[in-house]
């Protein structure tokens, strides 16, 4: 079975300032890709980055970035330059290869304040 | 490109009734998976659908059914409604069932059941 943990129910930044949400996981498959969304209060699941399991490079999307430590089984999302339009609930998911479902496996979520 | 609809985007439902949610694809999208996000918690796979068969299903139980239709749009169904059945009901899309970067879910709005 899948696990994503995300331990910080919460966090609070100031505009302008880099912030890292954390985001450890648990599977036995060798292939697997982990996703981060962010949901703002409209509902809408927003996708952010994808990192597979193999890719040698940490992936990059303009502000955002995955420090992927594949031996700790962390996927952590720093995002730079904290704007106020990135206040919303940020998810960690992981999808694995094996089986015959393709579906995501998705954390608790972190709610991110960005201050002004 | 229109992006993934869903509809309703609210619903009053009492204990016992049956409901339908709808769900149009984002335009070249074969995949249709629905995920239930009950308030404050991570979103939970309920099944995928793919060329119009059921090819994948999470933890729930039957009473929860869907169709894809050859457009790929998707309606989830559910029946016997329960008090728990109170979330959000997440629509995504995506280009195929396999595991890559490239077949990202593209989530729609969701549709919140409230069962009284």
């Amino acid at each position: 079975a899948q696990k994503i943990t995300q331990t910080q129910p919460g966090m609070f930044v100031q505009e302008k300032e880099a912030v890292t949400l954390d985001c450890t996981y648990d599977t036995s498959d060798p292939s697997y890709g982990l996703f981060w969304y962010k949901q703002p209060s409209s509902g809408e699941m927003i996708f952010l980055i994808y990192q597979g399991s193999y890719d040698q490079q940490n992936a990059t999307e303009g502000r955002y970035s995955l420090n992927f430590q594949k031996a700790r089984k962390s996927a952590n999302l720093v995002i730079s330059a904290s704007q106020l339009g990135d206040s919303a609930m940020y998810f960690c998911a992981m999808r694995v290869s094996s089986g015959s479902a393709r579906q995501l496996t998705f954390g608790s979520g972190t709610q991110l304040t960005v201050l002004p | 490109e229109t992006g993934v609809t869903q509809s309703p985007t609210h619903l009053i439902k009492t204990r016992g009734q049956q409901v339908t949610l709808r769900c149009s694809s984002q335009s070249g999208h074969n995949t249709v998976s629905w995920y239930q996000q009950a308030l404050g918690q991570g979103p939970q796979f309920i099944f995928q659908y793919y060329r119009e068969e059921e090819n994948g299903r999470g933890n729930f139980p039957p009473r929860f059914s869907g169709l894809q239709f050859p457009n790929y749009s998707s309606e989830l169904n559910v029946n016997a409604l329960e008090l728990d059945d109170s979330a959000l009901y997440l629509c995504a899309s995506s280009p195929g069932t396999t595991l890559s970067g490239a077949n990202v879910l593209t989530f729609g709005a969701g549709s919140r059941l409230t069962v009284l």
